[in-house]
């Protein structure tokens, strides 16, 4: 059962234009998510996160969405660059093990994102 | 500068031979984790630990040891490689387990056991 989905394998878009990445889940305990960003031969890189309190967070040129009744969340990526190619994985957060001192990440698949010139 | 390492990078090897993938974090971080990587199953976490001396299963535990004897080391322990444990490692810190901070992941480490 997959409780983070994120249904678009790839993405590409123009340099300059909007990127968008989207994600799903299902686990209503989740309270915190968060978007890594991946290279080729390297490990994810945090980008950005959001509290289950919030409907939106900003950092620059990301944005994170999230909208909790429909189960989704967002990224936006303005303007994109093509630096910003990589595989995006969506994360999401509960407490969970002893003592609810696990805050495992729970990932999507990812979606590999290409920004062309 | 502030990272997870991870060693070795990569490494084949043959099934039953026990291995070791070392990981160490040089930000004072609590909590530590391992998760493996497989094509079409997105990151699993395998085991977590708290702090020293306190480790926990995640998803994905079967086959792994692992040991927290100094805050900063967390390796990971393949005491019988089988080949479905082929795939891509990362280690993970975050600076305190009470609160869902975000993970900072290591380089990975891609094994294949034969």
């Amino acid at each position: 059962d997959q409780q983070v989905k994120q249904n678009s394998p790839s993405l590409s878009v123009q340099e300059g234009r909007i990127s968008i990445l989207n994600c799903d889940y299902t686990n209503s305990m989740f309270d915190y998510f968060l978007w890594y960003k991946k290279y080729p031969a390297e490990g994810p890189t945090f980008l950005i996160s959001i509290s289950s309190i919030k409907d939106k967070n900003e950092d620059g040129r990301f944005t994170v969405f999230l909208n909790k009744s429909a189960k989704h969340l967002s990224l936006h990526i303005v303007p994109s660059q093509p630096g910003d190619s990589a595989v995006y994985f969506c994360a999401a957060s509960a407490k969970g093990g002893r003592g609810g001192s696990n805050y495992k990440l729970t990932f999507g698949k990812g979606t590999l994102l290409t920004v062309n010139p | 500068e502030a990272q997870v390492t991870q060693n070795p990078r990569y490494l084949i090897t043959v099934t039953g031979k026990k291995l070791t993938v070392t990981c160490s974090q040089n930000m004072n971080h609590e909590y530590m984790s391992w998760y493996r990587q497989d094509p079409g199953l997105g990151l699993r976490q395998i085991y977590y630990s708290m702090n020293v001396e306190v480790t926990d299963k995640g998803d994905v535990p079967e086959g792994y040891k692992v040991s927290r004897k100094e805050k900063r080391n967390f390796p990971l322990i393949l005491e019988s490689p089988s080949p479905n444990q082929t795939s891509l490692y990362f280690c993970a810190s975050s600076r305190n387990p009470v609160g869902p901070y975000e993970q900072y992941f290591g380089p990975g480490t891609r094994l294949t056991v034969t």
